[in-house]
This record gives structure tokens, C-alpha cells and sequence, in this order.
């Protein structure tokens, strides 16, 4: 299993600011998703971060608008820069982790809610 | 390529009545399928998975899903509401031999009566 600890919880931001969101996991793992989840919507997957590499990003997102980091196994941040109102969301950080048996599942952290002014 | 249609965006339900919330899947493998469960102001938790192993999955809190691979469907079901049961549900699909990376239905929100 694998517990992940997200901060800030929520916060309100000004227009063309950026806030960073951190992430952290309580072991190692190779893989750590960004998602977002705009109101009323379902899960779309930002980037995935591997260690030691470049994130990789989904058609739509782009590094200069969501820089990540992952400087080591446990840990890795999101950074939503020159905010808009239209980036008002929740933010869930992800890690891939084994489950029961030989399987492994996606955990979640509790997501960081996002309100642009 | 993988979807999933989650058939209905809202569920209501009377404390004590049994639940169904539908979900459609399309895979090019064979795939990998959970539910998830988005409390207010949570995050996500896994109730159930399917891995190919049994098709009639049992999961926390009561909950269980049924892969059928004829109808491409894993629909979550629990013969008995309870109203901290409210909640928004998700489907996923995971293609162990494609791409990795799940996707998530739209969710349906289960609201639950007195």
C-alpha cells in the first residue's frame, strides 16, 4: 500500500500567480501521476513523473503551464503557474503501488482544491 | 485504445434499497477494472478490482462488481444503501498490455434518501 500526504489541502489565489503543490509518498515508487478534476468533471491525467527523468505530459498540458518536479523517490511537486480562473480545480497526486496479492493499484492522495480569483 | 461510459451521472436511492451503478468498458486486451469512491472533500479509495481473476469481485463496505465480458460491462452494485454510502463513484479501465495509464469514467453520484 502506499499513503500519500498532499499539500496545501485548498487555497485561493489571485489571478496570474502560481502555487505549488506538494506531494509525498510514504515509500518508494517509480511512477507519480498529476490529475486534475475540474468541477463536476471526472479524473484527466496531467503528466506523469518519473524519477530522474523528464515528465511526460498529456495532450493538453504543457510544461510551462505545469511544471513538475520528482527529485527522488517519495516525493515530487506540481506547480500551476500564471493562474486563471479556468485552473480553478482539485488536484490529486497519484503513485502506483503494489495492492493485495501481486497486482498493483493506483492510490491517491486527498487532492488539493484549487479557487483562482 | 480503452474507455469506459459511466451510464448515469446521478443515482438516488433510498436508505435500505439496493444500488446499481452501471459502467461500460471498451479495451483492445483484456483489462483491468475498479471502482473507486470520492467522498466530499476526499480522496479517492479503491472499493474493488478486477484483474481476470473471478468475475463477481468483492469489495469494501459491501460492494461488489460483476465483469461480464459479453455485455463489456462491470456494473457496482450493494443489495443494501446506507446513507454514508453518498458519495461520487468512478469506473476505470486499465489496459495491462497497452497503455498503462487508467481511464476514468465521468462518475456517477449516488445520493442516498431517509
Amino acid at each position: 500500500s502506499a499513503v500519500i500526504s498532499q499539500k496545501p489541502s485548498r487555497d485561493i489565489c489571485q489571478r496570474g500567480t502560481s502555487l505549488t503543490i506538494q506531494c509525498q509518498v510514504d515509500s518508494q515508487v517509480t511512477m507519480m501521476f498529476w490529475y486534475r478534476q475540474q468541477p463536476g468533471q471526472s479524473l484527466t491525467l496531467i503528466a506523469t513523473a518519473n524519477q530522474g527523468s523528464e515528465a511526460t505530459y498529456e495532450s493538453g498540458f504543457v510544461i510551462d503551464k505545469f511544471p513538475i518536479s520528482r527529485p527522488n523517490l517519495t516525493f515530487s511537486t506540481l506547480t500551476v503557474s500564471n493562474m486563471s480562473p479556468e485552473d480553478s480545480s482539485i488536484y490529486l497526486c497519484s503513485v502506483e503501488a503494489p495492492g493485495q496479492g501481486f497486482q498493483n493499484i493506483q492510490y491517491f492522495g486527498a487532492g488539493t482544491r484549487l479557487s483562482v480569483l | 485504445a480503452q474507455s469506459v461510459t459511466q451510464l448515469d451521472s446521478h443515482v438516488s436511492v433510498s436508505e435500505g434499497t439496493p444500488v446499481l451503478l452501471r459502467c461500460n468498458y471498451s479495451s483492445s486486451y483484456s483489462p483491468s477494472l475498479f471502482w473507486y469512491v470520492q467522498h466530499p472533500n476526499k480522496g479517492l479509495q479503491l472499493l474493488l478490482k478486477y484483474t481476470s481473476a473471478a468475475t463477481l469481485v468483492k469489495g469494501i463496505n459491501g460492494f461488489e462488481a460483476e465483469f461480464k465480458k459479453s455485455e463489456t460491462s462491470f456494473h457496482l452494485t450493494k443489495p443494501s444503501a446506507h446513507m454514508s454510502d453518498a458519495a461520487e463513484y468512478f469506473c476505470v479501465v486499465s489496459d495491462p498490455g497497452g497503455s498503462y495509464i487508467p481511464t476514468f469514467g465521468r462518475g456517477t453520484s449516488l445520493i442516498v434518501h431517509p
